[in-house]
């Protein structure tokens, strides 16, 4: 079956500008995540959806990031005022539940901000 | 401290040699850990997960976990060329739902 989907694959704009990055989950997952991948590092938790709610929002970084999973299926990450440094690979994943051990990654958007 | 640390390498290995990865964590409450692999340019894809001390074996691959040190490991059996990638050690922090703390990761090359 169909895997987590995200999108656009590779995501280039100016500091200053707002991007919304898309994660479609498996179906049936109720859980989704977000987490954001700098070079030569691992992925550092953003927040994570259980349904509809963001049951974890700890990892954003400030209030420029907001997520959103309107219908407990597809999420949006947004970023307003974009700045160098949010330049990463931002990585969603799914799961059917909270349970940890059958998280699965999308290939990921890879985000630069010039 | 670092929630989770790993060495980040690189790890050489020779083909058909044992690759040892090593992870220590700093929540001594979290009880679930994983194993992802991660090869250059994908995401991670989820290797083993382990919750009880001791061993866990998967074909080449076994989880080792020592709550009392705080230290989880992954031993990789008759490497092959095909195994080089990254290796990401992940931690479920407790009552935190299916959040993962992930360490830097382990580069693993393995030579012909």
């Amino acid at each position: 079956g169909a895997g987590v989907s995200q999108t656009p694959s590779n995501k280039v704009t100016e500091k200053g500008k707002y991007v919304e990055l898309r994660c479609d989950p498996i179906s049936g997952h109720t859980a989704l995540y977000w987490y954001r991948q700098s070079l030569g590092q691992g992925p550092e938790f953003l927040i994570y959806f259980q349904g509809t709610g963001a049951a974890d929002d700890s990892g954003l970084p400030n209030d420029r990031f907001f997520a959103v999973r309107p219908e407990g299926s597809v999420s949006t990450l947004k970023i307003q005022r974009t700045e160098r440094g949010d330049s990463a690979v931002y990585l969603c994943a799914s799961s059917p539940g909270i349970a940890a051990d059958t998280q699965y990654f999308g290939p990921g958007t890879r985000l630069t901000v010039l | 401290q670092k929630e989770v640390e790993q060495n980040s390498g690189p790890l050489s290995v020779p083909e058909g040699a044992i690759a040892s990865l090593n992870c220590t964590y700093s929540d001594r409450g979290s009880q679930s850990f994983f194993w992802y692999r991660q090869y250059s340019g994908k995401s991670p894809e989820l290797i083993m997960f382990i919750y009880s001390n001791g061993d866990k074996e998967d074909g080449r691959f076994t989880a080792q976990l020592n709550k009392a040190s705080q230290y989880v490991s992954l031993l990789i059996r008759d490497s092959q060329p095909s195994d080089s990638a990254t290796y990401l050690c992940a931690v479920n922090p407790p009552n935190q739902g299916g959040k993962l703390i992930f360490g830097q990761g382990t580069e693993l090359s393995v030579k012909p």
